[in-house]
């Protein structure tokens, strides 16, 4: 039971569509984070949660927002797609007295035309 | 500029070598600090944390020099198995990461 799974695994989409994806957690934990990850760029914070409600910018906010109704259940939403969204997503979580211990779900590839 | 900046290699070594990575960080107010590891295609997983005095987990050693602002990684008697990316993590008020962009480690025979 991996504890943290991510929807869709792959999704390919045109340039001005919406695009929502999920993070589901099986673990009770407060926070919980969306990275992308680029060539060159490494994983950089989009927006993180410390609880229902509770949402944070990180360094690349610009062009994405997130919610979070339910501690299981984090999404990232792209309003309207651009090519430079193209990447792989990566959600997380941590428990609250675990500091630096992130559990990642496998990614998301998302491919914007 | 990166808050957390990785010389991003490729760093090659044979088996047996001992390697070592380091990180710097430009945020003086960072808490604490981590190196995690990805393998290829796959997603990010602890590797250790890094304490001020320095701490050891089999082969692997952290440092860390807050006056300077880096930290370190030491692999000894690397394996092939170490081959993979190294992420280089900050924290700020406990609960934001931020990554470095990665060093790559490729053990060859």
């Amino acid at each position: 039971d991996a504890g943290i799974t991510q929807s869709p695994r792959h999704k390919v989409t045109e340039t001005g569509t919406p695009v929502t994806l999920r993070c589901h957690q099986t673990e009770n934990h407060r926070y919980m984070y969306w990275y992308r990850q680029d060539p060159g760029h490494g994983l950089r914070l989009i927006h993180y949660s410390y609880g229902v409600k509770d949402t944070d910018k990180g360094e690349v906010s610009d062009g994405y927002s997130v919610s979070r109704s339910k501690t299981e259940d984090f999404l990232l939403t792209l309003e309207s797609a651009t090519s430079s969204q193209t990447s792989v997503y990566f959600c997380a979580m941590k428990g609250e007295f675990r500091t630096g211990e992130l559990f990642f779900g496998e990614g998301s590839r998302l491919t914007v035309l | 500029r990166k808050e957390v900046e990785q010389d991003p290699g490729p760093f090659n070594v044979p088996e047996g070598a001992t390697v070592a990575f380091n990180c710097t960080y430009s945020n003086s107010a960072s808490q604490s600090f981590f190196w995690y590891r990805q393998d290829c295609r796959k997603e990010p997983k602890l590797l250790m944390s890094v304490y001020s005095s320095g701490n050891e987990d089999g082969r692997f050693t952290a440092q860390l020099n807050r006056a300077s602002q880096y930290i370190s990684l030491l692999i000894r008697d690397s394996k092939l198995s170490d081959s993979a990316t190294y992420l280089c993590v900050a924290t700020y008020n406990t609960d934001k990461l931020i990554f470095g962009t990665g060093t790559r480690l490729q053990v060859f025979p």
